[in-house]
């Protein structure tokens, strides 16, 4: 079965610090996408970014670096120099890859960035 | 990327009253659309599939004849809470399936609507 883990329920850090917020995964496909996702207070959920399973590469956007590791299952989220416009919940994500019929969301990390 | 609206975004009805969300996919047409529903400081929980012309697929616990679907139309998907009380507050939240390229593939992605509040007196 599918199942997304992200332990950290919230994370209160200071501007300018940088915090890495974790996702491990479970699934029993060969073939599968991860998704970080943000969600600020108004709801609305932000893509962030979508990684497959083939591509371990990490991958650098701006203050965002995504560190993908099949061998733990894990697919951890930085942000470098936290700022204070970061506070909001993050949620990682597993779905089938080519077949999007369901997502898998975490239970997701609440980040507190303190100016 | 595709656009998915949701309508209405915030809404609050009193107990015994039936509530009708829309999730519209604005520049694609989506065969299939997904219901999602949060409770507060929690996850996104799956709903049902909706696909067009056809019955919604529910998950397990998810009462049919409490959460109505239609997807009537490629572009349009309504979720009527029936009988509305307020265990039934929640952010509910649609997505919709459109085709990308991604590479040399083409691929299934979904996007997901702004989310509507809803409040239950």
């Amino acid at each position: 079965a599918q199942k997304v883990t992200q332990a950290q329920t919230e994370i209160s850090v200071v501007e300018k610090e940088d915090v890495t917020l974790d996702c491990v995964y479970e699934t029993r496909d060969t073939t599968y996408y991860l998704f970080w996702y943000k969600q600020p207070p108004s709801g609305e959920l932000v893509f962030l970014i979508r990684r497959n399973s083939f591509d371990e590469q990490n991958e650098i956007s701006g203050r965002y670096s995504w560190n993908f590791q099949k061998s733990t299952s894990s697919f951890n989220f930085t942000i470098t120099a936290s700022q204070v416009v970061d506070s909001a919940v993050y949620f990682c994500a597993l779905s089938e890859a080519y077949n999007f019929n369901k997502f898998y969301f975490g239970s997701g990390t609440k980040l507190n960035v303190k100016p | 990327g595709a656009v998915v609206s949701q309508h209405p975004s915030r809404v609050i009805c009193k107990s015994g009253t039936s509530v009708k969300i829309e999730c519209r996919s604005l520049d694609f047409q989506a065969t299939t659309m997904f219901w999602y529903r949060q409770f507060p400081k929690q996850s996104l929980m799956l709903m049902a599939t909706s696909n067009e012309g056809s019955k919604a697929t529910y998950e397990q616990g998810v009462e049919k004849d409490k959460f109505l679907i239609n997807h009537a139309s490629l572009t349009l998907s309504t979720l009527t809470v029936t009988s509305a009380h307020p265990e039934d507050s929640s952010f509910y939240i649609c997505s919709a399936r459109d085709y990308v390229l991604g590479g040399d593939r083409v691929l299934n992605e979904q996007f997901f609507g702004p989310g509507t509040r809803l409040t239950v007196l």
